[in-house]
This record gives structure tokens, sequence and C-alpha cells, in this order.
């Protein structure tokens, strides 16, 4: 079964501040897919970006990017020019490339950001 | 376009009552998944529906849960007999078939209350 660890619960930033949140995870599978979801306070989850195993390119999206270093099994979130709005939970998740197709969450990081 | 639909958004139970919980995914969705939310926890899969059939049931419990999703109408999780560590937040998520990739929307979430 796959795992997923966020070993920081919890993180607080100036607004402005670049921050990185870390994940790492465990599987014998080489294709598979992995995800940040936010959860602000409303608890909605919100996909903030999404990276195929295969690709080596790290995936971005706007202020959001992500280092992938699929030898190590890390996935880690920066977020650039942080904003008040980014106050949230992040969760880091896995999905299975072929079978399962439940997605396997880490436990998150409260991000703060501070005015 | 109307994202993920879930209702009620909080319900409040007594031990022993049953829950009900429903789930409307986007339009042109076929596949809906159940998670579990505790509080301080990440999101933990239940099951993965498509259209009259149970495709992955591993993450339900064994007894007292059952998913449905129907051909006309809505997806439900059912709880019978309530107990207290069922309180927690369910959520659903629903995918289009877009080959593995099956990127998941949630819902906002139903916040289940047993008292």
């Amino acid at each position: 079964a796959q795992t997923v660890t966020q070993s920081q619960p919890e993180m607080s930033v100036q607004e402005a501040e670049t921050v990185t949140l870390s994940c790492t995870y465990d599987t014998s599978e080489n294709n598979y897919y992995l995800f940040w979801y936010k959860q602000p306070p409303s608890r909605q989850m919100i996909l903030v970006i999404r990276q195929e195993a295969y690709k080596q390119q790290n995936a971005t999206e706007n202020r959001f990017s992500v280092n992938f270093q699929k030898a190590a099994k890390s996935f880690s979130l920066k977020i650039s020019d942080s904003q008040l709005g980014d106050t949230a939970m992040y969760f880091c998740a896995f999905k299975s490339g072929g079978g399962a197709d439940g997605l396997t969450f880490g436990k998150g990081t409260h991000l703060i950001i501070q005015p | 376009n109307a994202g993920v639909m879930q209702n009620p958004r909080h319900l409040v139970r007594r031990r022993g009552q049953e829950a009900r919980l429903r789930c409307s995914p986007m339009k042109g969705h076929s596949h809906v998944y159940w998670y579990r939310q505790l509080p301080e926890e990440g999101l933990k899969f239940m099951v993965y529906l498509q259209k009259e059939n149970i495709i992955d049931e591993s993450g339900m419990p064994k007894e007292r849960f059952s998913a449905e999703f129907p051909k006309e109408g809505p997806s439900i999780l059912r709880i019978q007999q309530v107990v207290r560590g069922d309180s927690a937040a369910y959520f659903c998520a629903s995918s289009p078939w877009d080959g593995a990739r099956r990127e998941q929307y949630f819902g906002p979430g139903t916040r289940l209350t047993v008292t």
C-alpha cells in the first residue's frame, strides 16, 4: 500500500514570502500521479497542482510550482509571493496509475500567511 | 457547469440512527468517490463507484456502511446505526472518463455529527 507523509504540521510565513511545503511518498509503482490540494476554512478541497510521474518536467501553475524528485520519492510544493488567501490546509495526494483509483492523502500542513 | 453537489452540508444524528449522505457529480462525470476526513486528519478513501457498479470498496468499513450510484439520481453513502466515531466530514469527488488520470473534483463535504 502507498503512504504519503507530510512532516510539517504547521508553517507560518509573512505575506509576499516564498514557502515550500514538503511531501514524501512510498510506492513500488513506476506510473502514478501526484497532487496538491488546498483546503481553506470553508473546507472545500481545491486542486492546486498535478504532476504525472512519467514527466520529468516539474509542473507549474502561476505562483505554485513543484519540485518532483522521483528517485527520492519527494514532491514538494513551492508558493511564491504568498498571499493572505493562501492560508489553508495543504494536502499532498498520490494516485496509482492503474488499479485502485482512490487518492491516498497525507495528514496535511496548515499554512498561515501573516500580514 | 455546476460543481459537485453534496447534501446536506451538516447532519446531526443520535447514536443508533441512520445517516444518508447524497452526492451529485459534475455534469458528464460518471465516476464517484467517497472519502472520510476525521478531525486533524487527511482524507481517507472509502469507495469508488461508477453508474450502478461498485468498483473499489477497499476503504469501506465492513459493517454498517454502504454506497450506491444508481442509473438515475445521486450517489448515496448510507451509514446504519451510527456511533460517535462516525462523526467526521464526508467528501464526495467525481471525475470524467479521462484515461488513467481521472482528475477528481471535490464537493463541499457533509459534516456528520453523532450525539
